[in-house]
């Protein structure tokens, strides 16, 4: 079964710095990748996805993603931190069939002023 | 307006007792979710429906049960609540045939005592 590992449960990073949450998924076939975001007391918001096609994928707030197959991984990153991009991060990949996805435990993203 | 709204927000119950959490959706999709969201696990899918006629069990679906009223509306229900299903819990949309992106919820915060 597909399954999703976030690399840190909380990352902290000074305002204006980069930031990179790291994402790896199971699969040996490629899926489709996600990344949500969601601040406090709110839902899940779709920040970036890959599908098909380019492997570097531009999502919103400046934040971009790459696949990279070979070492089956999705990682965010954002060249300058903000103090508005403080929330939790999840990376999500579809399931097997494509039908369901598969949610990592989540990155807890702390900007330090 | 949002998208996918669901009621009631914040619901405090004792255990034992019954309780239905309502999703209703405006996107015109024909794919319904439910998750429950712990601190350090993620989201964890409950149940879900491709369509009014087709209800699956997600992975952790024991104490709970589905309704799909409409293709627009999917009801949770916690048939005799006991206090670790306390969580948030969320609904979230999807379009067959997309690439597989799910919309969600703001979510309602249940806490069984």
């Amino acid at each position: 079964a597909q399954s999703v590992t976030q690399l840190g449960s909380h990352v902290s990073v000074s305002e204006g710095a980069l930031v990179l949450l790291r994402c790896n998924y199971s699969s040996s076939v490629p899926p489709y990748l996600f990344w949500y975001v969601q601040y406090p007391n709110q839902g899940l918001q779709l920040l970036l996805k890959y599908t098909t096609g380019a492997t570097l994928v531009k999502g919103i707030n400046g934040f971009e993603a790459e696949f990279k197959k070979s070492e089956t991984s999705f990682h965010l990153t954002k060249p300058s931190a903000h103090m508005s991009d403080a929330a939790e991060y999840f990376c999500a990949v579809t399931d097997s069939y494509g039908n369901k996805l598969v949610f990592g435990a989540g990155t807890i993203l702390r900007v330090k002023s | 307006d949002a998208d996918v709204t669901q009621t009631p927000r914040n619901r405090i119950t004792k255990t034992g007792k019954r309780i239905m959490l309502e999703c209703s959706q405006t996107k015109g999709h024909d794919r319904m979710y439910w998750y429950r969201q712990d601190p350090g696990l993620g989201l964890r899918l409950i149940y879900y429906s491709f369509d009014v006629k087709d209800i699956n069990k997600g992975e952790i679906s024991d104490g709970y049960s589905v309704s799909r009223q409409a293709q627009a509306k999917f009801s949770l229900s916690l048939e005799s609540a006991i206090p670790n299903q306390t969580a948030l819990y969320f609904c979230a949309t999807s379009r067959s045939g997309s690439s597989y992106e799910q919309y969600f919820g703001p979510g309602t915060r249940l806490t069984v005592t």
